[in-house]
């Protein structure tokens, strides 16, 4: 199957500080990629879908100026955690599409905010 | 046996035997259900997948059961193996075209040998 990387694999910040979060298709073009959030032995939430070259769209309850994400390319999307609290901490696992294919995940971020 | 924790549902199987894992899902426009296994601390993985226009589907040592009736996914393992310890996710795309994937609980599968 095709190859989704996410880096770092784990990051811990302090508090108050941003973070930024890779996303990268490495052998196909990802038209749409799509940020998740886990709580630990919880499922996967939605936080957002974004298409190259368009803003992403926020699922309800998501805050955009919170979570910024930029698909500037077809084998990019990064997520920046601004102003990261401990609450922030979880972890967060993209997916990448090309066009009407299936969807692969990266390995996801452990993030923790002290 | 089957049980269900704060918040994860847990299954414990012997190694050898069959494993039934079960999931409901909630929108009765989903065209398209996945399963996904997650190790710890690593993102998921695609297991298999069925349309909305089929009730089975068969792969390596898998099959997954749809009855849309009751809204009723399953995913069956055959000879379970302790790889195979792991959380299962079923999905349900709700959003047609964009591929929007709605996940489960998750199931807890471990395998004893």
């Amino acid at each position: 199957g095709a190859v989704v990387s996410q880096h770092p694999s784990w990051v811990i910040c302090k508090s108050g500080t941003s973070v930024k979060i890779e996303c990268r298709s490495l052998d196909f073009q990802a038209t749409t990629m799509f940020w998740y959030r886990q709580f630990p032995k919880q499922s996967l939430m939605l936080m957002a879908t974004s298409n190259e070259g368009s803003k992403a769209t926020y699922e309800q309850g998501v805050e955009k100026d919170k979570f910024l994400i930029n698909h500037a390319s077809l084998t990019l999307s990064t997520l920046t955690v601004t102003s990261a609290h401990p609450e922030d901490s979880s972890f967060y696992i993209c997916s990448a599409r090309e066009d009407y294919l299936e969807a692969f995940f990266g390995q996801g971020t452990r993030l923790t905010v002290v | 046996g089957e049980s269900v924790g704060l918040h994860l549902p847990t299954l414990s199987v012997q190694e050898g035997d069959n494993s039934i894992i079960n999931c409901a899902y909630s929108n009765s426009a989903s065209d398209y259900f996945i399963w996904y296994k997650q190790e710890s601390g690593k993102g998921p993985q695609f297991i298999i997948d069925i349309r909305s226009n089929m009730d089975k589907r068969q792969g390596q040592r898998v099959t997954v059961l749809l009855n849309k009736t009751v809204k009723h996914l399953s995913l069956q393992i055959a000879a379970t193996q302790p790889g195979d310890s792991a959380v299962y996710f079923c999905a349900e795309n709700s959003g047609g075209s964009n591929y929007k994937l709605t996940f489960g609980k998750g199931t807890l599968l471990t395998v004893n040998p």
